[in-house]
C-alpha cells in the first residue's frame, strides 16, 4: 500500500509569508504528527492529530498550527515565515488495525526561507 | 519529560568492521523504544523497535538492539558494516498510547572504504 506522501517536496518562500504543508497518510492510520528538522536542533515534535483532534503539541509558537480532516489527511501552516523556520518537515502516520506504535514517515517538505 | 541521549555525534568505521551506536533515555517508566535511520534527502525508515519481552531485538538490514533497563539504554549493533549503512541514526522513544515520538540528535555514520 501507498506510504505517507508529503506535498510539495520543495519550496522557497520569503519572509513573512505563510505557507501550508500537505500530508496523506497510510491509508487506515487515523494519526498523523508533524516534526521539524534543522541542523541545529534535530527532530522536533511539532504536534499530533487523531480523528481530527489535536492530541498533542510540541513547544512551537502559535505561528505553526494544523488541522486534520475526516479522511486524515492532515495539514501544517506557519504564517508570518521567519529565517529559522527554514526546515525539513516531516510528516508520520500510525494507528492502523494493525497499530504497533511506530511512526511511517513521508519524505518531507524541504522549506526554504529566503 | 522524556529525553533521549545520543552522545556521539559523529562515527566513522571501515566497511566490515563492527558498529554500536549508543542510546540513553530518561523517563519514568519503559517506554517503547526504537531506532530510525535516515539517508541525505529521505524520510526515517524504522529499523527496529522494543516493547516488552526479550531485550535482544532484530530488525532490518542486520541491525540488531539491547534493551537494558539498569543502565536505560538501547543501544544499536551491527556486526560487520556495509558501505551502504552510511546514514544517520535516530533513538527514539515513545509512551505506551502516546504519538508523541521523542528523538535523539541523531548519530552520523561515515563508512570509510
Amino acid at each position: 500500500k501507498a506510504g505517507v506522501t508529503q506535498t510539495p517536496r520543495y519550496l522557497i518562500k520569503t519572509r513573512g509569508q505563510q505557507v501550508t504543508l500537505s500530508c496523506s497518510p497510510i491509508s487506515g492510520h487515523r494519526s498523523v504528527s508533524w516534526y521539524q528538522q534543522t541542523p541545529g536542533q534535530g527532530l522536533q515534535f511539532l504536534f499530533e492529530y487523531f480523528s481530527e483532534t489535536q492530541r498533542n503539541k510540541g513547544n512551537f509558537p502559535g505561528r505553526f498550527s494544523g488541522r486534520q480532516f475526516s479522511n486524515s489527511r492532515s495539514e501544517m501552516n506557519v504564517s508570518t515565515l521567519e529565517l529559522g523556520d527554514s526546515a525539513l518537515y516531516l510528516c508520520a502516520s500510525t494507528g492502523g488495525l494493525s497499530n504497533t506504535g511506530e511512526l511511517f514517515f513521508g519524505e518531507g517538505s524541504r522549506l526554504t526561507v529566503l | 519529560a522524556q529525553s533521549v541521549t545520543q552522545p556521539d555525534i559523529h562515527i566513522t568505521v571501515s566497511e566490515g568492521a563492527s558498529l554500536e551506536l549508543r542510546c540513553n533515555y530518561s523517563y519514568g517508566a519503559t517506554p517503547y523504544l526504537f531506532w530510525y535511520v535516515q539517508s541525505p534527502g529521505q524520510g526515517l525508515q524504522l529499523l527496529l523497535k522494543y516493547f516488552s519481552g526479550d531485550t535482544l531485538v532484530q530488525g532490518i538490514k542486520g541491525f540488531e538492539a539491547e534493551f537494558k533497563r539498569s543502565q536505560s539504554s538501547f543501544n544499536l549493533r551491527k556486526p560487520s558494516v556495509h558501505w551502504s549503512d552510511a546514514a544517520e541514526y535516530f533513538c527514539a522513544v515513545v509512551r505506551y498510547n502516546n504519538n508523541d515520538m521523542r528523538f535523539g540528535a541523531g548519530t552520523r555514520l561515515t563508512v570509510k572504504p
